[in-house]
């Protein structure tokens, strides 16, 4: 597995209400990422890192911010979560230096329910 | 941009029947191909790549440049083959980011 948790794995919570997934590694892989996953449509790219303090957008930035002030964490926060904000996120890391040839590994995933 | 296309969103086959999952994909350079399987309650795990041109489980998957197609294929399907199966790319960009297919649900009945 990586050595890739998250945390909580289950959450509920309300409408307007701000929310932080933690994603935690234990190998120090510079390169992590932030999948939603959601029926119809797979997995999308939120937000990824490569490297302490060093984050980009995916595809479905809108509504998130990460941060990642050591190299073992990288959090997820949803400001003012909203219903169409549910879904199953998902960790991963690579475990090389990101490039083409590079695998990424998923961490457990964490369902989070807004109400 | 890439894109990803798993046409089949349910497949269902009976035990020992050939499957094949069905991936398409555009992008006008070369891209890396992945399928990932995820069982039910566990984690996405990486099945085959086509870098590696191996041959996991009995699963096998063929790159199709002028058809940009990465099918998955085995011949004789087993009930423990029931599970979500992801198509993804990377195209060499910063970040190897993976871009996914809408994934499809296997079935393989007794």
């Amino acid at each position: 597995d990586a050595g890739i948790t998250q945390s909580p794995r289950h959450k509920v919570t309300e409408t307007g209400t701000p929310v932080t997934l933690r994603c935690h590694q234990t190998e120090n892989h510079r390169y992590m990422y932030w999948y939603r996953q959601d029926p119809g449509h797979g997995l999308r790219l939120i937000h990824y890192s490569y490297g302490v303090k060093d984050t980009d957008k995916g595809e479905v930035s809108d509504g998130y911010s990460v941060s990642r002030s050591k190299t073992e964490d990288f959090l997820l926060t949803l400001e003012s979560a909203t219903s169409s904000q549910t879904s199953v996120y998902f960790c991963a890391i690579s475990t090389r230096g990101g490039g083409i040839a590079d695998t990424q590994y998923f961490g457990p995933g964490t369902r989070l329910t807004v109400l | 941009a890439q894109r990803v296309t798993q046409p089949e969103k349910l497949l269902s086959v009976f035990k020992g029947a050939p499957v094949e999952l069905k991936c398409n994909y555009s992008y006008s350079g070369s891209p890396e191909l992945f399928w990932y399987v995820q069982y039910s309650r566990q984690r996405l795990q990486l099945l085959l790549r086509h870098i590696s041109r191996e041959s996991i489980k009995g699963f096998t998957a063929d790159l199709n440049k002028g058809e940009t197609s990465f099918h998955l294929k085995k011949p004789f399907a087993q009930e423990e083959d029931s599970a979500m199966y992801y198509c993804a790319l990377t195209v060499g960009t910063s970040g190897s980011r993976l871009t996914f297919g809408e994934g499809t649900q296997l079935t393989v009945n007794p």
